[in-house]
């Protein structure tokens, strides 16, 4: 079955980094493209961009341009996402999904357990 | 606040129908398609409806989509204290170029 999990809780400073990689399995990894959402407490959810597994092609969302970068590393089957400049209004669980629909369009068919990224000083 | 609207929160009686509206603009719902995800307390998000009327396998037929125009619907038939959730609306908008999301409704089977 599909399953996509997720690398444990993180606690950073603000101005750190955070890198959280999503493991899919149950699939042919080059097939879909997974995309990440974040959800801060108690709010809703935040489409941060997409990675295609296929080729390495990124969309990511204008506000976190210049502080995100996805990659996937086929070898391992895995996915990351990198996020930059940490500030306290990232803390937030963060999901990997598989993208369930091709090309520019936005569809999750499974989901991550989600990992909990926490910026504190 | 969220490019898409939907009701912060709604509320029925067990075995009684609802529905959540999501409302948007030609840039998302107007010319893309719609997917329906049901968040329980503390877990992830799950797909329920795509392609704006496709239920998801294993998606009880309780559940189900709908589009017109600029807004799409969710609609429960035959509550169960189970389906107490919040529930999001999702598209892609062409002119933002990224996925979008409703600002989810909480609902409360009463």
């Amino acid at each position: 079955q599909v399953q996509l999990v997720q690398s444990g809780p993180e606690v950073k400073e603000p101005g750190a980094s955070v890198r959280v990689s999503c493991k899919p399995s149950g699939y042919t990894f080059t097939s879909y493209g997974i995309s990440w959402v974040r959800q801060a407490p108690g709010q809703g959810l935040e489409w941060m961009g997409w990675i295609s597994a296929y080729d390495g092609t990124t969309n990511y969302a204008q506000e976190f341009r210049d502080r995100v970068t996805m990659t996937t590393e086929t070898s391992t089957t895995t996915v990351y996402m990198e996020l930059r400049s940490l500030r306290s209004d990232d803390t937030a669980v963060y999901f990997c999904a598989r993208k369930g629909c091709g090309g520019d369009c936005y569809s999750a068919d499974f989901w991550g357990q989600g990992t909990l990224v926490t910026v504190s000083s | 606040q969220s490019v898409l609207t939907q009701p912060p929160s709604v509320s029925a009686a067990p075995g009684q129908k609802v529905t959540i509206s999501c409302s948007g603009s030609n840039s998302n719902i107007g010319n893309n398609y719609v997917s329906w995800y049901q968040q329980l307390p503390g877990t992830a998000p799950r797909l329920l409806i795509y392609e704006n009327n496709k239920r998801r396998s294993g998606i009880p037929d309780r559940f189900s989509g709908s589009k017109s125009g600029t807004s799409a619907t969710l609609g429960i038939t035959g509550l169960q204290t189970g389906d107490e959730a919040d529930y999001y609306c999702g598209t892609w908008d062409t002119t933002l170029s990224g996925g979008v999301f409703g600002g989810g409704t909480k609902l409360t089977v009463l």
